[in-house]
């Protein structure tokens, strides 16, 4: 069974970064993208950007292009998202979900780690 | 980009009657491979994001079969043919076929 495991709860600072971690645990990251996915409170969910480990190809939101690194360690199959210049806005819970882009068979972010909450305050 | 809308946004439910939420984009989602790129998704309270539907109506594993999507092109359509009272939670279509995938606001339910 395949799952994901995020690092734990953060408190920054405003202009700070956040690194947070998804290792994936049951399965490999051969031709599986890991996606990133935020919660905003009172936002819904809003997508940052993936990467597909295998080629190294990372697709972000232009919303985030210029804040936000995704990487891949191939070697611990764990999946890393930072976002740089924190803000109070960035507050939310962060998360990973597998996502099959790449495989050729597309069905549906499945499954999510459990979230990473980012707390960002002065 | 792709603008992904609900409606409504909140659904007061009752167990064991019929719920329906709507999701529309402002751009085709049918691949020309004439599959739909729309899931759904369920957030329960203090939970991570599920997924129940994709490719507009193929549901998950494990996904009851109380839980339909059907749909084509920008107007898609979750139903719940009896709702039980652990499905309450915020209901979220997000489209997959271009990047970046956008996510609708999001439909809160409640008993």
């Amino acid at each position: 069974q395949v799952q994901l495991v995020q690092s734990g709860a953060e408190v920054k600072k405003p202009g700070s970064s956040v690194k947070v971690s998804c290792k994936v645990s049951g399965d490999t990251f051969r031709n599986y993208a890991i996606t990133w996915v935020r919660e905003v409170p009172g936002q819904g969910l809003e997508w940052m950007g993936r990467i597909l480990p295998i080629v190294r190809r990372v697709d972000q939101s232009p919303k985030f292009q210029g804040r936000v690194t995704i990487t891949a360690d191939k070697s611990t199959s764990t999946a890393y998202m930072e976002l740089n210049r924190l803000r109070p806005e960035d507050t939310a819970v962060y998360f990973c979900a597998r996502d099959p882009k790449g495989s050729g068979n597309y069905i549906g972010l499945d499954p999510w780690g459990q979230g990473t909450p980012v707390m960002v305050s002065s | 980009d792709v603008v992904m809308t609900q409606f409504p946004l909140s659904l007061p439910v009752s167990p064991g009657e019929p719920a329906s939420i709507s999701c529309r984009s402002n751009q085709s989602l049918l691949h020309s491979n004439r599959y739909n790129y729309l899931d759904w998704y369920l957030q329960k309270p203090g939970k991570s994001p599920q997924l129940l539907i994709f490719l507009a109506s193929h549901r998950a594993s494990g996904v009851p079969d109380r839980f339909s999507g059907s749909g084509s092109g920008t107007e898609f359509t979750l139903e719940i043919s009896r709702v039980e009272a652990e499905d309450v939670g915020v209901y979220y279509c997000m489209q997959a076929l271009q990047t970046p995938p956008a996510f609708g606001p999001g439909t809160k339910v409640h008993i």
